[in-house]
């Protein structure tokens, strides 16, 4: 079975400009997490997604937006870059089902490392 | 709410010798405990995961892990360090949120 995918695996991006980041989960799950990982904040959850809908969210700003698509698949989107945005953003996914972390278990892509200049 | 210290920020060991890396959580209630492993440029992999039952946990890679409710602690173990190992570690808390929250990171140098 194949594992969570990200694309692309690296991005560099100039500061006022916007990004979009690709993530498709391991078949069967549904539910799709995004987090931001710096060396300084560590992982920061930014939002999780499930059957198209947002569940969950982080306390980021409104410029960092999400979406599902109704196969699974997630885009994470980051508007009006700032330098301070440069981080590795893992997406992960799980079964999400009912009965809380016990039976959804994420599991992690490798993550889209991008850089603001 | 939840959370969880990881007290070593490094922690360095020589290949071949026994390692334990900490972590202490904060939870109301019986906690869903995970650690996983990051290596360079890649996301996270679970090693191993406790949920209830036997308190000691068997992983991936040679790997186990204690819980320990008394301490609030669930400490990852492994006795004898491969240079492979050399990576940062992650131990989490999960309980009625679908989303684990995670500690700050232990990164582990393996000196030959």
């Amino acid at each position: 079975k194949a594992g969570v995918t990200q694309t692309p695996r690296y991005l560099i991006k100039t500061r006022g400009q916007q990004v979009t980041l690709s993530c498709s989960p391991i078949s069967g799950h549904r539910s799709v997490s995004w987090y931001q990982q710096t060396p300084g904040q560590g992982l920061q959850f930014l939002f999780e997604y499930f059957s198209e809908t947002q569940r969950n969210k982080g306390n980021f700003p409104g410029r960092f937006s999400g979406r599902q698509f109704s196969n699974s698949r997630s885009e994470m989107n980051v508007s009006t870059l700032e330098l301070g945005d440069s981080a590795l953003y893992l997406c992960a996914s799980s079964l999400g089902l009912a009965g809380g972390p016990a039976k959804n278990i994420q599991y992690f892509g490798a993550g889209t490392r991008l850089s603001v200049l | 709410a939840q959370s969880v210290t990881q007290p070593d920020i490094h922690i360095t060991v020589s290949e071949g010798a026994s390692l334990e890396l900490r972590c202490n959580y904060s939870y109301g209630a019986t906690p869903y405990l995970f650690w996983y492993v990051q290596s360079p440029g890649q996301g996270l992999q679970l090693l191993l995961k406790y949920f209830s039952g036997d308190t000691l946990v068997q992983g991936i890679k040679g790997f186990e892990a204690e819980f320990k409710r008394s301490q609030s602690s669930f400490n990852l173990r492994k006795p004898s360090v491969h240079w492979s190992d050399a990576a940062e570690y992650f131990c989490a808390v999960g309980g009625g949120s679908y989303i684990p929250t995670f500690g700050r990171g232990t990164s582990l140098i393996v000196h030959p």
